[in-house]
C-alpha cells in the first residue's frame, strides 16, 4: 500500500525557515517524480515544486521560485521541501504527492504550514 | 502560470449528469494531453480521478469520464450520487515543464 507521510509542518515568523519531510513507502521510490502541492485553509489547490527520480530536473512555481528548494534522498525513501523567506501567503496546509502518467496519483494527508508574527 | 478556469460551483440532482469545464491555453491545455482530475472531499486529501484527458485509475467508477477540445477539457459525471458532492480540480502539465491546477468548482448535489 502507498504511503505518503508529511511532517515538519508549524507556527513560523514571516522571513524565517521551515524545512517539510515526506515520508515514502509501499512504492519503489526513485522509479517515480514527486511533487509538493499546497492548499490555503478555504482556497484551491496550488502546485508548488517538483523533482525527478534521479533529482536530474527540479521545476518550481513562479511564486516559491528562490525561496523554497525541492530535494529528496532515495535512500531514505524521503521527500523535502526547504522553505525560506517565508510569507504570510505561504500560510497552507502541503501536501507531497506521487508522479504517474503526468497526473499526482498518490497524495499524502497533509501538513499545515501557518506564517505569522 | 495562471490557473486554468473552472466555474466556481455546480449543482443537480441525484441521477443527473453534469459537465465541468476547465479552460487553459496552448501552452498548457491545448498542447498537451497530460490532463488529470481530482476530487476532494471537505478536509481530506486529492483524489485522482481520472488521468491523460480520459483515463480512470482503478477504482474509479465509469460514472466519471474526461474529455478535451483545443483548450479546454472537461470532467462529465453522470447518474449523480450524494457522495459525488466535493470539490472538483483539473490539472495540466505546461509547456516551462510545470503543472498548474484549477481554481475549484464545487459540486453540490441537491
Amino acid at each position: 500500500e502507498v504511503q505518503l507521510v508529511e511532517s515538519g509542518g508549524g507556527l513560523v515568523q514571516p522571513g524565517r525557515s521551515l524545512r517539510l519531510s515526506c515520508a515514502a513507502s509501499g512504492f519503489t521510490f526513485d522509479d517515480y517524480a514527486m511533487h509538493w502541492v499546497r492548499q490555503a485553509p478555504g482556497k484551491g489547490l496550488e502546485w508548488v515544486a517538483s523533482i525527478r527520480e534521479d533529482s536530474g530536473s527540479i521545476d518550481y512555481a513562479d511564486s516559491v521560485k528562490g525561496r523554497f528548494t525541492i530535494s529528496r534522498d532515495n535512500a531514505k525513501n524521503s521527500l523535502y521541501l526547504q522553505m525560506n523567506s517565508l510569507r504570510p501567503e505561504d500560510t497552507a496546509f502541503y501536501y507531497c504527492a506521487k508522479d504517474a502518467a503526468w497526473s499526482l496519483d498518490y497524495w499524502g494527508q497533509g501538513t499545515l504550514v501557518t506564517v505569522s508574527s | 502560470q495562471s490557473a486554468l478556469t473552472q466555474p466556481a460551483s455546480v449543482s443537480a440532482s441525484p441521477g443527473q449528469s453534469i459537465t465541468i469545464s476547465c479552460t487553459g491555453t496552448s501552452s498548457d491545455i491545448g498542447g498537451y494531453n497530460h490532463v488529470s482530475w481530482y476530487q476532494q472531499h471537505p478536509g481530506k486529501a486529492p483524489k485522482l480521478i481520472i488521468y491523460e484527458v480520459t483515463n480512470r485509475p482503478s477504482g474509479v467508477p465509469d460514472r466519471f469520464s474526461g474529455s478535451k477540445s483545443g483548450n479546454t477539457a472537461s470532467l462529465t459525471i453522470s447518474g449523480l450520487q450524494t457522495e459525488d458532492e466535493a470539490d472538483y480540480y483539473c490539472n495540466s502539465y505546461t509547456s516551462s515543464n510545470t503543472r498548474v491546477f484549477g481554481g475549484g468548482t464545487k459540486l453540490t448535489v441537491l
